[in-house]
């Protein structure tokens, strides 16, 4: 069964870089790998996209390596307000058919 | 500010007795979604329409269904809600393809009594 796999939660203090992976073993080809935030009863929200390499915008860095099984999703120096839950998106290939599909997602909690 | 709207944020039905979630969106977008979230749980894509183009996941019950009359409002209809159907569903939109960045509406919580 295709899926995506993320580290259940992470702790980090203010003002430290948090990386966060995600595992995508049977991405589909030719599409981007996008990442958003959740806080608690609201819709998630897009933080970055990529396809290949690294992408940096003014919130956060995306690491995509070569063989695109994974992605590292990069904040710097993370404040309270970043305590939240992260979620990648990929098309992952399942019994030939492509699946829109959210990771796991990872419970980020930042302490002062 | 152009938004995806939900209505109603809370929604409390009976087992067994029908249910229509409505979503609509000021952005003009293509593409509309409806995912369900289970507490502690990621979204999970039910259906989404582009365009007029109804697109159906594979392991959605035939229990849920979904209307879009126009390109503003897309309807998530529950048959017979069970128990298990009580969630937060979330709309979504994007301007084409499911690869470009989604605008999510705050969700319905549905209470099944």
């Amino acid at each position: 069964l295709a899926k995506t796999t993320q580290p259940i939660s992470m702790d980090s203090y203010e003002g430290q870089e948090v990386n966060i992976t995600c595992s995508h073993n049977n991405i589909a080809t030719n599409d981007y790998i996008t990442w958003y935030q959740q806080f608690p009863s609201q819709g998630p929200r897009f933080i970055i996209q990529g396809y290949k390499t690294k992408v940096t915008n003014e919130v956060a860095s995306l690491f995509i390596p070569a063989d695109r099984k994974s992605s590292t999703l990069s904040l710097p120096r993370v404040s309270l307000s970043d305590t939240a839950v992260y979620y990648c998106l990929v098309h992952l290939m399942d019994t030939g058919r492509r699946a829109l599909t959210f990771g796991s997602g990872t419970r980020l909690q930042v302490q002062p | 500010d152009a938004m995806v709207i939900q209505n109603p944020r809370y929604q409390v039905t009976q087992f067994g007795k029908p249910v229509t979630l409505s979503c609509s969106q000021t952005l003009n977008h293509n593409v509309m979604y409806w995912y369900q979230q289970k507490s502690s749980q990621a979204p999970k894509l039910l259906f989404h329409y582009y365009d007029k183009d109804f697109n159906n996941e594979a392991d959605t019950p035939d229990n849920f269904q979904s209307r879009r009359p126009n390109t503003s409002f897309c309807f998530l209809d529950i048959r017979s809600p069970g128990l298990g159907d009580a969630a937060m569903y979330l709309c979504a939109t994007s301007r084409t393809g499911p690869y470009n960045e989604q605008f999510f509406g705050p969700g319905t919580r549905l209470t099944v009594l």
